[in-house]
């Protein structure tokens, strides 16, 4: 039931892209996006509803791809603060109690 | 800073002993979630109250965990006799419709 992100890592080097992803075996009612720090808690990026529009902002941005029961994470012209690890959240429907379910991560470094 | 509070940040203490930990969630939120996290992986639930109604429990909590939210407000998680395997971050989250917004956890090392 736990969604799988892929890839694992990446290193950018500023003003790169990267696209994370993150895949589920079961329906998705929503996908949560959240940016982790060494040592920090998780830090809310965006979410995306089953039938809702492509969100995103500033320079970060995702879909929803309820057919596939994928989500993927756009991140374009990184900066050295986008380093970290990112985690990708389900819920299966909208009556579990808001309770996600998280991917293992994929730890993003972007060096200068 | 998300608002949501967690005391203490850092607890270490011997196996076999009580903890308690703290959380104080953004005051309008009617649910609040816990979550524990170990080295490398993503949070994994553990339980979520509906205003001071604890609705669900995952199976990771065993008996020796306990959470209560008295007055809907402030919720504390127990674990009696700690093992070493308890060692983790243990975060809290709240929220009021569907975004959880996360406290910075406590960090708990049993020895």
């Amino acid at each position: 039931q736990q969604p799988v992100q892929s890839p694992q890592a990446v290193i950018l080097r500023e003003g790169e892209d990267a696209v994370i992803n993150c895949s589920s075996s079961k329906a998705l009612y929503s996908v949560h996006w959240y940016r982790q720090k060494h040592g920090e808690a998780p830090v809310f990026l965006m979410i995306l509803l089953k039938g809702g529009e492509q969100k995103g902002h500033e320079k970060i941005s995702a879909s929803f791809n309820e057919k596939k029961q994928q989500s993927s994470l756009y991140l374009t012209a990184s900066q050295l603060s986008y380093s970290g690890t990112y985690f990708c959240g389900t819920e299966i429907s909208n009556n579990q109690g808001g309770k996600l379910i998280f991917g293992q991560g994929t730890e993003l470094s972007v060096k200068p | 800073d998300t608002g949501v509070s967690q005391d203490p940040r850092h607890k270490i203490t011997k196996r076999g002993q009580n903890v308690t930990f703290r959380c104080d969630p953004i005051s309008e939120h009617n649910r609040l979630y816990w979550y524990r996290q170990t080295l490398g992986q993503g949070p994994e639930f553990l339980t979520y109250f509906q205003n001071e109604a604890q609705l669900e429990k995952s199976r990771l909590l065993s008996d020796r965990f306990s959470a209560e939210r008295p007055k809907g407000s402030f919720s504390t998680l127990e674990i009696q006799r700690t093992e070493q395997g308890d060692s983790a971050m243990y975060l809290c989250a709240s929220t009021s419709r569907e975004t959880q917004y996360f406290g910075p956890g406590t960090r708990l090392l049993v020895l």
